[in-house]
């Protein structure tokens, strides 16, 4: 049984430059939500995704952006980056759109230079 | 709001000696609280989790942890380290809008 996963596993980018990050859940999941790590910090939430609409949203900019697709697999999108959107983005599945149990992916680390 | 503080950093115990973890919380109401861990180059794991059945919870690897009203705490302890749990430990509090809140994490080194 996979857990959760997600691609690439390290991403380097320039400022202005826009990236996309993916994340297949684990199996039986049908709910992703997307975590921004910075360094020394604990994860912050960014947005879930649940039945292909994103059901809750945290404190970010609309340069971030998700899409949920009908395998239950998600993408997350960063335009414009900036320096400080450098971190570990992590990936959390789980049920029925809660937070109740959540498996999370082993993350990717973005660096924008 | 809900908010949780993890009152140390760091912490460094010997190999087969206890383990505390503090954790205070902040909420208008009777909360939903968390255990993390996060192991190097590893996803998050769920530890414990306490939902108002009982105050004293009981995770996996040996780790528990007690509920307090009267002092807003839910620390983690676990009565003998293992080297394997050298990790990062993050006290998270599920809002009313059942978004997960992180605390900023502990630390925990183990000396053989």
């Amino acid at each position: 049984d996979a857990g959760v996963t997600q691609s690439p596993t390290h991403l380097i980018k320039t400022r202005g430059q826009q990236v996309t990050l993916r994340c297949s859940p684990k199996s039986g999941h049908d709910t992703v939500s997307w975590y921004q790590q910075a360094l020394g910090q604990g994860p912050q939430f960014i947005f879930q995704y649940y039945e292909e609409e994103e059901r809750q949203r945290g404190n970010f900019p609309d340069r971030f952006s998700g899409h949920q697709f009908p395998n239950y697999s998600s993408e997350l999108n960063v335009n414009a980056l900036l320096l400080g959107d450098s971190a570990l983005y992590l990936c959390a599945s789980s049920w029925g759109g809660t937070n109740e149990k959540l498996f999370f992916g082993s993350g990717t680390q973005l660096s924008v230079l | 709001a809900q908010s949780v503080t993890q009152l140390d950093s760091h912490v460094s115990v010997s190999e087969g000696t206890p383990v505390l973890l503090r954790c205070n919380y902040s909420s208008s109401y009777s909360p939903s609280l968390f255990w993390y861990v996060q192991h190097p180059n590893k996803g998050l794991q769920l530890l414990l989790k306490y939902t108002s059945a009982a105050t004293l919870v009981k995770g996996i690897n040996g780790f528990e942890a007690e509920f307090k009203k009267s002092e807003t705490s839910f620390h983690l302890t676990k009565p003998s380290a293992h080297m394997s749990d050298a990790a990062e430990y993050f006290c998270v509090v599920r809002s009313g809008t059942d978004k997960l809140i992180f605390g900023t994490g502990t630390r925990l080194q183990v000396f053989p």
